[in-house]
């Protein structure tokens, strides 16, 4: 059980396009959901905390109107990336815990970005 | 914020070799989970253990939350144990630490 669902795996795009990932809780509910974004050889900085029905609260140097996340369903996040450039070549990874207190957080496999 | 600082930042062992790998956090926690990253940058949930000590064949962790770590066993290392391991702990939002590079020669 507990399986958190990413897609696509890998994107690899111009510069100027947009980029949707989507982050799934298959089989449990997710009221809060994370993204991550972590550079080569470094750890996983949070971005975002992706709440459901409301606004992402973003964490201090990531631009929201780059990084749009959408949380429209208890089992379903979305994180776009706006016009992408070389620099937002990363690795996004998302996260998930079922409701209640101290629940483990699952991770989804990751999308790997690449921008030419 | 909470810090939290892994040490060693990278480990290179022979075939077979045990190791410890540690996790100091500067304040109390409510969560505390361990992960394995795979080349495939794959996070494979090792342990979730805010405290105690939990056991998962060649794989052991404790968390004595009072003094602010955890380490992680693994015993008789595989060539597969290689890649980052990583130990999060949970306040308001999650916090990972730079993670300890483990290199398993054959």
């Amino acid at each position: 059980g507990a399986v958190v669902s990413q897609h696509p795996s890998r994107v690899i795009c111009k510069s100027g396009t947009s980029v949707k990932i989507e982050c799934r809780s298959l089989d449990f509910q997710a009221t809060t959901m994370f993204w991550y974004r972590q550079f080569p050889k470094q750890s996983l900085m949070l971005m975002a905390t992706s709440n459901e029905g409301s606004k992402a609260t973003y964490e201090q140097g990531v631009e929201k109107d780059k990084f749009l996340i959408n949380h429209a369903s208890l089992t379903l996040s979305t994180l776009t990336v706006t016009s992408a450039h070389p620099e937002d070549s990363s690795f996004y990874i998302c996260s998930a815990s079922g409701t209640g207190d101290f629940q483990p957080q699952h991770f989804g496999d990751g999308t790997r970005l690449s921008i030419l | 914020g909470i810090q939290v600082e892994q040490s060693p930042p990278d480990l290179i062992l022979q075939e077979g070799a045990n190791s410890t790998l540690r996790c100091n956090f500067s304040d109390s926690v409510n969560n505390l989970q361990w992960f394995h990253q795979n080349p495939w940058g794959q996070l494979i949930n090792l342990f979730y253990i805010p405290s105690g000590t939990k056991q998962n064949g060649r794989l052991s962790a404790t968390t004595v939350a009072t003094e602010r770590y955890s380490l992680l066993y693994i015993s008789s290392s595989q060539t597969t144990d290689s890649g980052v391991y990583f130990c999060a702990v949970e306040d308001d939002k999650i916090i990972f630490g730079k993670g300890t590079r483990l290199h398993i020669l054959p």
